[in-house]
């Protein structure tokens, strides 16, 4: 079974310029998680989509940030413009259900840099 | 202000000896707690988890061992062996559909 594919795996950007991650969930999983996680932190969710509603995206900031997952299967998260303090791994996951029972498979991430 | 904490940033074991990692919760909310392991340049992968309703649970060489009363955690892992280098995440939810809060990790050096 494959895993969560994420790309690109690195990406290296100036300040203010755009930034889009791409995400594809385990086939089947209804749920998919955006997380970032900064240097020497725990992830710490984005947000969270069932199908193609985002249902919890309280910590996306959303001056910024946009996700879409428009048939409910691979998700985009953008960045426009991206600032010093984006930089971090930007993690996706995804689970059968939404309950927190419901183990996650974490994709390897894209490590964005911007400088 | 975290709410799940590992106060040891690291922890270097000899392999066969056995690895200890502790987390520390202050939300008394949260009733379902879960570790997971993390390689470079990979995702975090689940490793085990427990219920509020045991104060135990194991999966081969890992334990964990959860103590309400204290909000505290522990991951056992016996016997350490090299393979198990790695960041753990302690990462705890309350029931439902509340996001999962993770520690800062824990990296692990298990020394042949």
């Amino acid at each position: 079974e494959a895993g969560v594919v994420q790309s690109p795996r690195y990406k290296i950007i100036e300040k203010k310029q755009p930034v889009a991650f791409w995400c594809n969930p385990i086939s089947g999983h209804n749920t998919l998680y955006w997380y970032r996680q900064n240097l020497g932190q725990g992830p710490e969710l984005l947000i969270r989509y069932e199908n193609e509603e985002a249902v919890d995206d309280s910590q996306l900031p959303k001056d910024r940030f946009s996700a879409e997952r428009l048939k409910g299967v691979d998700s985009t998260l953008k960045i426009q413009p991206a600032e010093l303090g984006d930089s971090a791994v930007y993690l996706c996951a995804s689970s059968v259900g939404s309950g927190s029972y419901n183990e996650q498979f974490f994709g390897p991430g894209t490590r964005l840099t911007v400088l | 202000d975290q709410q799940v904490k590992q106060n040891s940033p690291s922890l270097s074991v000899q392999e066969g000896r056995i690895s200890i990692l502790n987390c520390d919760y202050t939300n008394s909310m949260f009733d379902y707690f879960l570790w997971y392991k993390k390689y470079p340049a990979e995702g975090p992968t689940f490793l085990i988890s427990i219920s509020s309703i045991k104060d135990k649970n194991e999966d081969g060489r890992f334990t964990v061992f959860l103590n309400k009363s204290a909000k505290h955690l522990s991951l056992h892992i016996v016997p350490s062996q090299p393979g198990d280098s790695a960041v753990y995440f302690c990462a705890a939810s309350s029931s439902g559909n509340t996001p999962l809060v993770f520690g800062k990790g824990t990296r692990l050096s298990v020394i042949a």
